[in-house]
């Protein structure tokens, strides 16, 4: 199985901060990694696809990048809706595997 | 538009059984790759089980030998069986799959989720 570490597990943050979550695979995945955002009592949203792809109606401040191993979620001006749990998945495999997930905190 | 509606969840003791159900809206169920994915209480997410369209079945270790998944194509609605059921099984659990309407599939539809307790 592809195992999928996200870091940090969380995060305090200020609003208008910029903020950056890093996942990372234990093997290539190529591009084939999503972010989801979730709040409490709702199902995950997918913001990215393909590593680097925005999903219809997600804001542009949230962006992300990698290939490979590697992978890196942005939010480049840190909004009060945005404070939510955050979680990679890969989907290189169909066996889907998710990081364990960021809490973003309010400061 | 593509709606997932989870149902079936609830209250059961350990060792009982339970079944959930995926119905699904605005695509065909055995045209997609249908997951089930589970999240503890505070927990993160984990796949469960996966059907692909062909018909090809997988399980997580954690309830293989236990849950069976499968699907009804003339309800286009899937379903997770779930046997001998522990503490640990106790999460919100989803159906999700692939969103193929542009250039590459991505997961990207997910249900409201139903809940499943396992307690005495």
């Amino acid at each position: 199985d592809i195992q999928m570490t996200q870091s940090p597990s969380t995060l305090s943050a200020s609003v208008g901060d910029r903020v950056t979550i890093t996942c990372r695979a234990s093997q290539s995945i190529s591009s084939w990694l999503a972010w989801y955002q979730q709040k409490p009592g709702k199902a995950p949203k997918v913001l990215i696809y393909r590593a680097s792809s925005l999903e219809s109606g997600v804001p542009s401040r949230f962006s992300g990048s990698g290939s490979g191993t590697e992978f890196t979620l942005t939010i480049s001006s840190l909004q009060p809706d945005d404070f939510a749990t955050y979680y990679c998945q890969q989907y290189n495999s169909y066996l889907w595997t998710f990081g364990q997930g960021t809490k973003v905190e309010i400061k | 538009e593509v709606q997932l509606v989870e149902t079936g969840g609830g209250l059961i003791q350990p060792g009982g059984s339970l079944r959930l159900s995926c119905t699904a809206s605005g695509f065909t169920v055995s045209s997609n790759y249908m997951y089930w994915v589970r999240q503890a209480p505070g927990q993160g997410l984990d796949w469960v089980s996966v059907i692909y369209s062909g018909g090809n079945t997988y399980y997580a270790d954690s309830v293989k030998g236990r849950f069976t998944i499968s699907r009804d194509n003339s309800k286009n609605t899937l379903y997770l069986q779930m046997n001998s059921l522990r503490p640990e099984d106790t999460a919100v659990y989803y159906c999700a799959t692939y969103d193929c309407s542009g250039t590459s599939c991505y997961p990207s539809y997910w249900g409201q989720g139903t809940l499943v307790t396992v307690s005495s």
